[in-house]
């Protein structure tokens, strides 16, 4: 199974910072199956990135991915106070789906 | 517009059994491949249980290996998951997922004595 460790625990940030998430996964995953996602309390989860890189419908593209191999990072390139909320990593090949714990987004 | 409503949640003892159930709407259920994923109080996201687009492959997440059975109904557009001998540590939002782009609101599971 493919341990994915999210840093930093929780981030505090400033509306109009930039936030880089980091995902490391404990073994190289194919980048066609890492994923992002957003949750805000009370709600379910909402797709933010597929494939490492992919912004989902609707996405607005402050919001990127990128990385390969082990190492991937999820950035918000200028924080929205909508935006303060869980992030998780996914790797979804069906045989092997987990998650990453989560990293908190908070204001400061 | 993509709808997915979770039923079937409540409060069980320990070692009861429980059957979730999702409904599908706007978009080609028999086509799509269908999760579970569940979260417990305070914790992150789990994945419990994948199935293929007819049902014919089934994967399930070691924690409920042997416990809890995923399936589905494309004639009436519904998802399920058998849980049986259930725990403690099963308490959690259970949410339905397609694809993980699109998830139902979820429902709670409670188990307890």
């Amino acid at each position: 199974e493919i341990v994915l460790t999210q840093s930093p625990g929780t981030l505090s940030l400033s509306p109009g910072e930039r936030a880089a998430l980091s995902c490391r996964a404990s073994q190289s995953v194919s980048s066609g199956y890492l994923a992002w996602y957003q949750q805000k309390p009370g709600q379910a989860p909402r797709l933010l990135i597929y494939g490492a890189s992919n912004r989902d419908t609707g996405i607005p593209d402050r919001f990127s991915g990128s990385g390969s191999g082990t190492d991937f990072t999820l950035t918000i390139s200028r924080l929205e106070p909508e935006d303060f909320a869980m992030y998780y990593c996914q790797h979804y090949r069906p045989s092997s789906i987990t998650f990453g714990q989560g990293t908190r987004l908070d204001i400061k | 517009e993509v709808q997915l409503v979770e039923s079937g949640g409540g409060l069980v003892q320990p070692g009861r059994s429980l059957r979730l159930s999702c409904a599908a709407s706007g978009f080609s259920f028999s086509g799509d491949e269908m999760n579970w994923v569940r979260q417990a109080p305070g914790k992150g996201l789990e994945w419990v249980s994948y199935i293929s687009a007819g049902g014919s492959t089934i994967y399930s997440a070691d924690s409920v290996k042997g416990r809890f059975t995923i399936s589905r109904d494309n004639a009436r557009n519904s998802l399920y998951l058998q849980m049986n001998s259930l725990r403690v540590e099963d308490t959690a939002i259970y949410y339905c997922t397609r694809r993980f782009d699109y998830w139902g609101q979820g429902t709670l599971v409670t188990v307890s004595s």
